[in-house]
This record gives C-alpha cells, structure tokens and sequence, in this order.
C-alpha cells in the first residue's frame, strides 16, 4: 500500500496570506489527524476528520480549519498567516474504528512565514 | 483533557540500554503507544501498551502500569541509528492521540 502523502513538502509565506495544505491518507483509512510540530513543542492535535466529518478539535484559533472529502482526502487551512504558525504540518491516517494507537504519518509540510 | 511528561533529552552509549520515561494525567484512558521520528522524517509507530506489563518487540519494550499512570519505553543493544526523537502518546476515549513533548535521545560512539 502506497503510504500517506502530502504536498506541498515545502511552502514559504507571507504574514496574513493564507495557505492550503493537502493529506492523501492511506487506502482504506478513513480517520485523517494534523498536527502541528515546532521545536520542543512535540505534537500539538489540531483536528481529526473521519468520513468527512471533524471528530476531534485541538486547541487551536478559528485560523485553522480543515476539511475530508469523500475519498477521505483532507485538507487544511490556515488563513492570515502568522509569524508563529511557521512549523511542520503532519498528518496522519488511521482506519478511525476502535481505539485509535497507531497512526500512519505522512512526510509533512514545512510551513515558513515570513 | 490529557497530559503526558517525558524527558527532554536522554544521552547513552552505543551498546548501553535506556530507559525513557512517561507520565500521563488522562482521563478515559486506554493506552499507551511509543513514536519514534528521525530528523527531518515523519513519526513512526514502535508499540502499544493497554494492559499493564511489558510488551517486547525485540530490541524494544514498552511498560505501562496503569494504576501509577506511568510507562516507559526500554531499548537494548544501542546503535547509532536508534539517535532520535521518542514520543509517548496517550490514547484515550475521544479516539484521538495525545503526544508528550517528545525525548531526543543521542547515541554516543
């Protein structure tokens, strides 16, 4: 099976543009997770979709948003860019039933705001 | 609402055996699982623990004792390739995974 893929890899911005991310999900999984991953902050759960529809909501400002389509496809937004949001953007698929535990992570997107 | 604390760094050498500790405050918890990332990669899943005790996958063990709120991920035989980052993440009744803050453990020759 072809693993998690996202695009961009690499994405440089500027303050108060906004920026679309893109999560391809392993065949099959239907739960897709982002996260956001600074230096010394580890993972921070931004929000989990599963058959199109947003499960779980991390603590994070109405900026950033996402969305599933219904070929489980994800995709999330962040929009007037700020100097903090600069960070790698993971997401991560799993099959959504049962306790989630292993989740599968794509290579990520390297946000820069400048 | 979940927490998880681990070490920020641990140092050993190549050969030697460390242990990376986890503490968890959650409520509805299931379980505990173990990430490894590389710089520059994406995480990688090394193990699961939902019931109390020792889970091995060769070089690696994971522990959990459920009633202390505390695991650990053990790796033996050290290598230079085992140098990165480690997270503990809990699994809990949102169906969602809280990591920790994550351990960047250097392997020394």
């Amino acid at each position: 099976k072809a693993g998690v893929t996202q695009t961009p890899r690499y994405l440089i911005k500027t303050r108060g543009q906004q920026v679309t991310l893109s999560c391809s999900p392993i065949s099959g999984h239907r739960s897709v997770s982002w996260y956001q991953q600074t230096p010394g902050q580890g993972l921070q759960f931004l929000f989990e979709y599963f058959s199109e529809t947003q499960r779980n909501k991390g603590n994070f400002p109405g900026r950033f948003s996402g969305r599933q389509f219904s070929n489980s496809r994800s995709e999330m937004n962040v929009s007037t860019l700020e100097l903090g949001d600069s960070a790698l953007y993971l997401c991560a698929s799993s099959s959504g039933t049962g306790v989630t535990y292993e989740q599968y992570f794509g290579p990520g997107t390297r946000l820069t705001v400048t | 609402g979940q927490s998880l604390e681990q070490p920020s760094e641990v140092t050993a050498v190549e050969g030697a055996i460390v242990q990376i500790n986890c503490t968890y405050q959650t409520s509805g918890f299931y379980g505990l699982s173990w990430y490894q990332q590389h710089d520059g990669g994406a995480p990688t899943f090394l193990s699961y623990n939902a019931l109390d005790g020792l889970e091995e996958t060769g070089r690696f063990s994971s522990f959990l004792s459920r009633s202390d709120s505390y695991g650990y991920l053990l790796l033996q035989e050290l290598q230079m390739k085992d140098s990165a980052s480690y997270f503990c993440a809990a699994s809990g009744s949102a169906r969602q995974l809280t990591f920790g803050s994550g351990t960047q453990l250097t392997v020394l020759p």
